[in-house]
């Protein structure tokens, strides 16, 4: 079975500041996905970025970048030039290549600071 | 605004009631996901349909039942309501077969009481 293991609950940062947010996950598989959502105040999931795993350039969407590491599974995003919007919990969520069974992690909650 | 509606926003039940929920996916999607997140089981792929046919299952109970329509709006069944089951239900869509950009709508929340 696949999981998704985020080991930080909570972590804040001051705006304009940089944060890394971290992910491992368990697979046996070699062709999967990776991504990250964004869930606001406001509830709603938004898909920040995502990895092919047969991709070995890391992704990158504006100021979101990650870090694929996959020999040892292990899937980092960072956010860079942090603005109060980006306030959020953070999942990250990992989906066998043509299985749509998507697996998340418990998310960490990011807080941006004036 | 995602272009996914979801009815109704919030909802109030009582145990071993049934509901409906409603997704109308955004115009051109086929795909329709749903979604349950709660406060004991985090977030949970519950089932995926594709221009009106079940094609992926994950974790959802026999209790629950989904459905697509000709004209792709979806629906989620939850019967026997039991207290676990007051959630966040989220739908999702998205053009192709493969969940790699979906859209999710606001949700409805449900509480069991």
């Amino acid at each position: 079975a696949q999981t998704v293991t985020q080991s930080q609950p909570e972590m804040s940062v001051q705006e304009a500041e940089t944060v890394t947010l971290s992910c491992t996950y368990d697979t046996s598989e070699n062709n999967y996905y990776l991504f990250w959502y964004k869930q606001p105040p406001s509830r709603q999931m938004i898909l920040v970025i995502r990895q092919e795993a047969y991709k070995q350039q890391n992704a990158t969407e504006n100021r979101f970048s990650v870090n694929f590491q996959k020999a040892a599974k292990s899937f980092s995003l960072k956010i860079s030039d942090s603005q109060l919007g980006d306030t959020a919990m953070y999942f990250c969520a990992f989906m066998r290549h043509n299985n749509n069974d998507m697996r998340f992690g418990a998310g960490t909650r990011l807080t941006v600071k004036p | 605004d995602s272009g996914v509606t979801q009815t109704p926003k919030h909802l109030i039940t009582a145990t071993g009631q049934r509901v409906t929920l409603r997704c109308s996916p955004r115009s051109g999607d086929l795909s329709v996901y749903w979604y349950q997140q709660s406060l004991d089981q985090g977030l949970q792929f519950l089932i995926q349909y594709y221009n009106g046919e079940e094609r992926a299952k994950g974790n959802i109970l026999e209790r629950f039942s989904a459905q697509q329509f000709p004209d792709l709006h979806s629906e989620l069944n939850l019967s026997s309501l039991e207290l676990g089951d007051s959630a966040l239900y989220f739908c999702a869509s998205s053009v192709m077969r493969e969940n790699t950009e979906a859209f999710f709508g606001q949700g409805t929340r449900l509480t069991v009481v």
